[in-house]
């Protein structure tokens, strides 16, 4: 069945450096593909996503491309701050078209001052 | 225009008791996604709903796991004779449509510790 496998973390990086977080997926078909990130006690918020092969999702500074013939889907931010301390999800769409979110196990990112 | 909102957001049940997590959807959306956390796991997709309708549920364990969305009122997702392995995070996500071109929105979790 379809899933998705992420780094394991945590990932301690200081301030301002490169981070990169890798995912990969296995899927039938041509699912879309999703990095969520979860603040300590809250809810999951979308970070960006990408619906084609070659795609490249980017919000706040993060990006991610849709590699089809690696089957990665990789996060990527240039700078990172203190305020990105966060759990990061990778997830990608289920068969089926409902909507369901299939994820990874999540990688815990600290960053340091 | 308030999230997605759930509660209670801490729930204590000794073993044997039924647990009730309850799901208010965004205004407007009628499409619900209950997820399971187990702790150091990813989210685990359990059912989807609409309204009155379940449209999915291959991620719901066979037993003890129920889920409705009436036509008013909250989403409730119900644990029957709770066990200690049902001690996990449980998130409901909403959104106007199905499909992926409609971004989930996910609430801030319903935490059952199972004593």
């Amino acid at each position: 069945g379809d899933s998705v496998t992420q780094m394991e973390g945590p990932v301690t990086l200081s301030e301002e450096a490169f981070l990169t977080i890798n995912c990969t997926y296995t899927a039938t078909g041509y699912p879309s593909l999703f990095w969520y990130v979860q603040y300590p006690g809250e809810g999951l918020q979308l970070l960006l996503k990408a619906t084609k092969a070659d795609d490249k999702g980017s919000n706040k500074g993060f990006e991610a491309t849709y590699r089809k013939e690696t089957t990665s889907f990789h996060l990527e931010k240039g700078s990172v701050q203190v305020s990105d301390s966060a759990v990061y999800f990778c997830a990608l769409s289920g068969s089926g078209n409902t909507g369901k979110l299939i994820f990874g196990q999540g990688t815990t990112l600290q960053v340091k001052p | 225009n308030a999230g997605v909102m759930q509660n209670p957001r801490h729930l204590v049940r000794r073993r044997g008791q039924e647990a009730r997590l309850r799901c208010s959807p965004m205004k407007g959306h009628s499409h619900v996604y209950w997820y399971r956390q187990l702790p150091e796991e990813g989210l685990k997709f359990m059912v989807y709903l609409q309204k009155e309708n379940i449209i999915d549920e291959s991620g719901m364990p066979k037993e003890r796991f129920s889920a409705e969305f009436p036509k008013e009122g909250p989403s409730i997702l119900r644990i029957q004779q709770v066990v200690r392995g049902d001690s996990a995070a449980y998130f409901c996500a909403s959104s106007p449509e199905p499909g992926t071109s409609y971004e989930q929105y996910f609430g801030p979790g319903t935490r059952l510790t199972v004593t």
